[in-house]
C-alpha cells in the first residue's frame, strides 16, 4: 500500500525555525519532493531528495532518511509570507506511471 | 514565460451538462497530468499522459476523460458530471516523468450543482 503521513497543521512566530515531518510508506522509492502552496494557488517545487541526507536550499532544508522512511523540510527566518501548505510528494516504482504520490499537507500559520 | 495555462478558472455547471477544461503548456515538456484537490484528502492524480497519444488511468479516473493529441495541450474532459465531482483541479508538466519537477497550472475551480 501506499502511505504519506504528515501533521495536519504547525504553528510557528516569525523568526523561528520550524521543521515539518514526513513519513512515507510506499511499495517503492525513486525520490521525495517538497512542494509550497499557498491558499487558492498552485503548488511549487521546493526540493527534491533521493539519496540520504540534506539538501540546503537558502532558508529550506529537507532531509531523507529511506532505511527510516522519513523526511522532513525545515524552515529557517521564519517570515509571514512562509504561511502555507507544505506538501510531501514520494516518487514511486518507476515501472508505474503515476508519477507523484502526495501527502495530505501541513499548513503552517506563522504568526508576529 | 514558461508556464502552464489552464481554462477557464473558475466554474459553476450542472449535473449532466458536459464540459471541457483545457491545458497547455510551453515548455515542450513531455509528461503531463491532472490532478484534483479536495480538502482532507490532498492531490490526487486522475489522469497522466508521457507522450503524444499515451494516456493512462491515475488514482482518481472514474468520470473523467483526456487525450493528448499535441504535445502542448492535455485537457480533461468530463461527459456527465456530477455534484461529487465538485474540486479544484490542477493540471501539471514535467520534462519526463521521472525526477523533474511538475511545474502546476493555476487551478480550476468547478462546483457542480
Amino acid at each position: 500500500g501506499q502511505n504519506i503521513d504528515q501533521p495536519t497543521e504547525m504553528t510557528a512566530t516569525e523568526g523561528a525555525i520550524v521543521q515539518i515531518n514526513c513519513t512515507y510508506q510506499t511499495s517503492g522509492f525513486n525520490g521525495l519532493f517538497w512542494y509550497q502552496q499557498h491558499a487558492g494557488e498552485a503548488p511549487t517545487f521546493l526540493s527534491y531528495n533521493v539519496l540520504d541526507g540534506l539538501e540546503e536550499k537558502g532558508r529550506f532544508s529537507s532531509f531523507l532518511s529511506r532505511s527510516k522512511g522519513y523526511s522532513y523540510l525545515l524552515l529557517k527566518e521564519l517570515q509571514m509570507k512562509d504561511s502555507a501548505s507544505y506538501l510531501c510528494a514520494v516518487r514511486g516504482p518507476s515501472q508505474a506511471g503515476t508519477a507523484l504520490i502526495f501527502g495530505k499537507g501541513t499548513t503552517l500559520s506563522v504568526s508576529s | 514565460e514558461a508556464q502552464v495555462t489552464q481554462n477557464p478558472r473558475y466554474l459553476i455547471t450542472v449535473t449532466g451538462k458536459k464540459l471541457t477544461v483545457t491545458c497547455s503548456q510551453n515548455m515542450n515538456h513531455e509528461y503531463m497530468s491532472w490532478y484534483r484537490q479536495d480538502p482532507g484528502l490532498g492531490l490526487r492524480q486522475i489522469y497522466y499522459s508521457m507522450n503524444v497519444e499515451v494516456t493512462d488511468k491515475g488514482d482518481v479516473p472514474e468520470g473523467y476523460k483526456v487525450s493528448r493529441k499535441e504535445k502542448r495541450n492535455f485537457p480533461l474532459i468530463l461527459e456527465s458530471p456530477s455534484p461529487n465531482q465538485t474540486s479544484l483541479y490542477f493540471c501539471a508538466s514535467s520534462k519526463q516523468r521521472g525526477t523533474y519537477e511538475q511545474y502546476f497550472g493555476p487551478g480550476t475551480r468547478l462546483t457542480v450543482t
